[in-house]
């Protein structure tokens, strides 16, 4: 059906604790991301996965770290929440190889507040 | 680095009005030209609208178009008559040289009022 999810779709967390997002598709493509966007900022990208265990840091990727043990999960953990980590968080997944062939898929985002 | 600007906030036009959401991007970092707009319906994730990869063409879908104007450095997005339905958050993102590096622009919520 051509989807990406993200679990969950709301979020709230304590400052200081652990936080896991995931994200799954069902299209068999090999690369995913995670992206957070805050108000009035386009985007900002915090990894790439090209394929399970090869990952790669975005723009923003301290405090995160990721985990792809299958193909068609990718997921999001952040050690420690802080308050600046309050964002909404994309998921997407791409086919691999080229790059303007390649439309990336998003799932709806997932709303994080940390307290 | 790569920056992109586009029309701030919302922009509320009425139903069968014409729109224009404009996209500017600094050209010293792009690497080639691949210009998309990615539409986020309510409660969806992105999606592609359009995308365009070479300079002066013209990319369109569901009555948008979006022309690459590579001596302007604009890829703004236009429609002729809007309807309600596309009442959405529109994003403007150009391609870097980098393997499938999307630059995205902070996105135009746009509302359509009937």
């Amino acid at each position: 059906d051509m989807k990406v999810t993200q679990m969950p779709r709301y979020l709230i967390k304590r400052m200081g604790e652990n936080v896991l997002l995931e994200c799954g598709q069902d299209m068999s493509h090999e690369t995913m991301y995670w992206y957070r966007q805050d108000p009035g900022l386009g985007l900002q990208l915090i990894y790439i996965s090209y394929d399970v265990d090869s990952n790669s840091e975005g723009d923003i990727p301290k405090g995160y770290r990721v985990s792809r043990k299958k193909r068609e999960h990718f997921s999001l953990i952040l050690d420690s929440a802080k308050t600046n980590q309050t964002s909404v968080y994309f998921c997407a997944s791409s086919f691999g190889g080229g790059s303007s062939q390649n439309t990336l898929y998003f799932g709806a985002g997932t709303r994080l507040s940390v307290l | 680095g790569d920056s992109v600007t586009q029309t701030e906030g919302q922009v509320t036009v009425s139903e069968s009005k014409s729109l224009i959401i404009n996209c500017t991007y600094s050209a010293t970092s792009i690497g080639y030209p691949n210009l998309f707009w990615y539409v986020r319906y309510p409660g969806e994730g992105l999606q592609l609208l359009l995308k365009v990869i070479t300079a002066g063409q013209k990319g369109s879908s569901r009555g948008f178009e979006a022309t690459y104007n590579k001596e302007a450095t604009s890829f703004h997005l236009q429609k002729a008559s809007v309807q309600e339905s596309d009442s959405a958050v529109y994003y403007c993102a150009p391609l870097s040289g980098s393997f499938n590096k999307l630059t995205f622009g902070a996105g135009t919520r746009l509302a359509v009022c009937p």
